[in-house]
């Protein structure tokens, strides 16, 4: 089983909607977590870290379910700019590996 | 955040040389990089850690002897792909991680590499 794994989409939204994407990790014992933007032959980017509480950062809510062991990523009003791929990332307390999932593609059309 | 700084961008190299990439974290001293590959619409595959004044740790399947990994100080970790071949046409990506109590992984720009 994979340690994270997420929808790979793609999902092909108009401008100004609302998408979430889901990401689920194996290890119950994992620590922290991120979401990644990527863009295309790119390097991947720090979106936004995944707090117990949730976390909000502008069209951006980040939510961490630890009993049922998955994060979510909510986008608001979606910009064409949103459009990426955008990677969940889960690693054990002492940081000493980052497990990535595949990636959720994202198309924001006009 | 953080700036981590990747070298070539790109290489074009012939069947049988060796390429070497360096990785360089600018504004902090990171004790740990990491090198993922990653192959057209495909995802990160991690290939080995990176630990300074250590050796690299590689992931399962990857010929540590083809891919020579270095961190001789805490700003810089070089990998060299051995003897390439075309199918170690890719983009490879280095990463470090900052901070001491808040980690957080930065990424270098990548490298496209083409064999020829």
């Amino acid at each position: 089983r994979k340690e994270v794994e997420q929808d790979p989409g793609p999902f092909n939204v108009p401008e100004g909607a609302t998408v979430a994407f889901n990401c689920t990790y194996s290890n119950s014992a994992s620590q922290s977590f991120f979401w990644y933007r990527q863009d295309c032959r790119k390097e991947p980017k720090l979106l936004m870290s995944v707090y117990s509480s949730g976390n909000e950062d502008g069209r951006f809510t980040a939510q961490l379910n630890r009993a049922s062991q998955y994060i979510s990523l909510l986008i608001r009003d979606s910009k064409l700019s949103d459009s990426a791929t955008y990677l969940c990332v889960v690693t054990p307390y002492n940081f000493n590996k980052f497990y990535f999932g595949s990636g959720t593609k994202l198309n924001v059309k006009p | 955040g953080a700036v981590v700084s990747q070298h070539p961008s790109w290489v074009i190299c012939k069947s049988g040389t060796s390429v070497k990439i360096e990785c360089r974290s600018l504004d902090f001293q990171a004790t740990t990089m990491f090198w993922y590959r990653q192959f057209p619409k495909q995802s990160l595959m991690l290939m080995a850690t990176s630990n300074e004044g250590s050796k690299a740790t590689y992931e399962q399947g990857v010929e540590k002897d083809k891919f020579l990994i270095n961190h001789a100080s805490l700003t810089l970790s070089t990998l060299t792909v051995t003897s390439a071949h075309p199918e170690d046409s890719s983009f490879y990506i280095c990463s470090a991680v900052q901070g001491s109590f808040n980690e957080k992984l930065f990424f270098g720009s990548g490298t496209q590499l083409s064999v020829l």
